[in-house]
């Protein structure tokens, strides 16, 4: 089955602990992308990557990383710098991404990761 | 800047009712236009899409959605619901951003219930 995963479902960590969400897709897609999505707020785009070894700054990327060694792999990290962490992460893709110009940004997400600090 | 307005954050209707949830954008370039919907507990997942041609477009579950070029608008329709159709539902506009970057432009969501 082609789609995207996201481990764990749940996840608990300590105030001023990194922790870090994995991300993977098979559905062999260029751009990929991390949301937080919070209760009235909709979602906010933390980081994209249009390909491999590139990603870009996002709306809301103070206190996250992420890292785009492998096509198929998008893992974001919540650092302790990140003031508000407890939210619902959801990562996606899509064929291609903007640079391409495309008007093709259908994108498919993942089930997300609820992250918990204590 | 850009932006996407979903002018009812929570509607409450019973089965058989017709839905009309409103979205607006600003933008005066191209767009493509999307309607995603997350059921409780599932992924968001793409409920209809706007490219080109007819601004009539119809998406799966019997929802459909028109784009009107001269109002900025691409509401969703449906004209009975369903219990199964409580969601939420976000409208996203691609559009262009910093030079021929184009992104995801998302609302803030409509949450819909259904009363059986």
């Amino acid at each position: 089955d082609g789609g995207i995963t996201q481990s764990p479902k749940y996840l608990f960590r300590k105030e001023g602990q990194n922790v870090t969400l994995s991300c993977e897709q098979n559905l062999n897609h260029d751009a990929m992308y991390w949301y937080r999505q919070d209760p009235g707020q909709g979602l906010r785009l933390i980081y994209y990557s249009q390909i491999v070894n590139d990603f870009q700054k996002g709306d809301i990327a103070e206190g996250y990383s992420v890292s785009r060694e492998k096509k198929e792999s998008f893992p974001l990290t919540v650092t302790s710098a990140q003031k508000n962490p407890t939210a619902f992460y959801l990562c996606a893709s899509s064929i291609e991404g903007a640079l391409a110009g495309g008007s093709y940004n259908e994108q498919f997400f993942g089930p997300g990761t609820r992250l918990t600090v204590l | 800047a850009q932006s996407v307005s979903q002018h009812n954050h929570h509607v409450i209707l019973s089965e058989a009712a017709s839905l009309e949830l409103g979205c607006n954008y600003s933008y005066g370039g191209t767009v493509n236009l999307f309607w995603y919907v997350q059921y409780p507990g599932q992924h968001l997942q793409l409920l209809l899409k706007y490219f080109s041609g007819d601004p009539l477009v119809k998406g799966i579950k019997g929802f459909e959605a028109e784009f009107i070029k001269s109002k900025f608008s691409f509401n969703l329709r449906k004209p009975s619901v369903q219990w199964s159709d409580t969601a939420e539902y976000f409208c996203a506009v691609n559009a262009r951003h910093a030079g021929n970057n184009r992104k995801l432009i998302w609302g803030l969501g409509t949450s819909l219930a259904v009363n059986p």
